[in-house]
């Protein structure tokens, strides 16, 4: 698959687990998002990297712990998640940077998330 | 921070019918204004985009206006067909230089295209 693939699609698990979710971009961005989408909210913007280095925490909890490790892939690990954690979990890269150019993000496909 | 805000939560028209939706922004130095489709179950995706050196951009069947002295913008869907059904964001972000694109989006418009 092309683009923006993450892994896995679907995942349940307990309040006590730890797991992480894994993206990959095959566009040759430099730029990666983390974005969080709940049933009648907004996609809210979660992390965001840039040339691997992390330039966005917006505000969030440190439950969720972010990693990227080369322009092409990131990850989200998670660990003592709450119940209102189960969302939609977007990942998303871009192009920044070239001069006045505009860096339109390409989505991932998501994972689902169920916190039970 | 931006703030976007988008009307209405949800849309429903007839086949053939045009669909618009608004969106406003607070950031007058936001430039980018995208907007994304969102199929049930499927990735948003880009479906046109405008900036703000700019009042209107077209493509096919949709449009987007830009008002920057209102700070709104819109898109217009002419002719809709059922395909057309999904969940429309807007976005609006500060671009410039060497800066990533920060998109806050608004909370999405449920377009339902009636046979």
């Amino acid at each position: 698959e092309t683009g923006v693939t993450q892994t896995p699609r679907h995942l349940v698990m307990g309040m006590t687990n730890k797991k992480s979710l894994k993206c990959e971009q095959h566009l040759g961005h430099n730029a990666m998002y983390w974005y969080k989408q709940s049933a009648k909210k907004p996609l809210e913007l979660m992390f965001v990297y840039n040339f691997k280095e992390q330039t966005e925490n917006n505000s969030v909890p440190s439950r969720f712990s972010p990693e990227c490790p080369n322009s092409s892939h990131l990850f989200l690990h998670l660990h003592t998640l709450q119940p209102e954690d189960s969302a939609l979990y977007l990942c998303a890269s871009s192009q920044a940077g070239t001069s006045g150019s505009v860096d339109t993000q390409y989505f991932g496909p998501g994972t689902r998330l169920t916190v039970l | 921070g931006e703030n976007v805000e988008q009307h209405p939560s949800t849309l429903s028209v007839q086949e053939g019918d045009s669909a618009v939706i608004k969106c406003t922004y607070s950031d007058s130095a936001s430039n980018y204004f995208p907007w994304y489709k969102q199929e049930l179950g499927k990735r948003p995706q880009l479906i046109i985009d405008i900036r703000s050196n700019v009042g209107e951009k077209k493509d096919q069947r949709i449009a987007v206006t830009l008002n920057k002295t209102a700070k709104h913008f819109s898109l217009h869907i002419t002719e809709t067909q059922p395909e057309d059904s999904a969940v429309y964001f807007c976005a609006a972000s500060q671009v410039s230089g060497t800066s990533y694109g920060k998109l806050t989006f608004g909370q999405g418009t449920i377009l339902t295209v009636h046979p």
